[in-house]
């Protein structure tokens, strides 16, 4: 049971140059979830997917765009890299919202150069 | 503002003793909190959670306490153990229901 799946799990990119982070998740889980996290704070949700073909923005979307086209993967867009969006990604699913509990992947290391 | 704080970003403590993580928090509203505990290079993993209806859940060596008038929480953990130290995260629940407010974390360094 592979869990959550992130791919790539690091990536370097030039300021201009976009990407897709791909999560996967083999739980049947509805709600799906990016994350960020940076030196010295908690987890910030970027977006987030509470089922199959339905995206909302989370606390920082601003430069990322999400789609959700099938219920076990939710795919993460950078449309055109900056030097701030140097983080660790994190993509996490729960079978609920809120309090539940989410189960996250290993993580991606983006640097933006 | 952060509505989570975790004030203290790193704690040594003697293994075998016990540790204290504190969370702090501003939000009267918040109804739940969950700990996550994250190793090196891996996501971060559910440990224990509590209802503001209970002031203390006990999960084997892990007890979190809930002080709600003073809006603190705390971990603890006894005895420690070297596979204890990773950094702990303290979260709530946000006003969206669907969005976690995470604190900064707290590393846990365990002495051998």
């Amino acid at each position: 049971n592979a869990g959550v799946t992130q791919t790539p799990k690091f990536r370097v990119l030039k300021t201009g140059q976009s990407m897709t982070l791909l999560c996967a998740q083999d739980m049947n889980h509805e709600y799906m979830y990016w994350y960020r996290q940076d030196p010295g704070m908690g987890l910030r949700l970027i977006h987030y997917s509470v089922g199959e073909g339905t995206t909302a923005k989370g606390e920082v979307p601003d430069g990322y765009n999400v789609s959700r086209l099938k219920k076990q993967n939710f795919l993460l867009g950078l449309e055109s890299a900056a030097p701030s969006q140097t983080s660790v990604y994190f993509c996490a699913s729960s079978y609920a919202g809120g309090g539940t509990e989410a189960f996250f992947g290993q993580g991606t290391r983006l640097t933006v150069v | 503002d952060q509505q989570v704080k975790q004030n203290s970003p790193s704690l040594s403590v003697q293994e075998g003793r016990i540790s204290i993580l504190n969370c702090d928090y501003t939000n009267s509203m918040f109804d739940y909190f969950l700990w996550y505990k994250k190793y090196p290079a891996e996501g971060p993993t559910f440990l224990i959670s509590i209802s503001s209806i209970k002031d203390k859940n006990e999960d084997g060596r892990f007890t979190v306490f809930l002080n709600k008038s003073a809006k603190h929480l705390s971990l603890h953990i006894v005895p420690s153990q070297p596979g204890d130290s990773a950094v702990y995260f303290c979260a709530a629940p946000g006003d969206s229901n669907y969005q976690l407010i995470w604190g900064a974390g707290t590393k846990l360094i365990i002495k051998p």
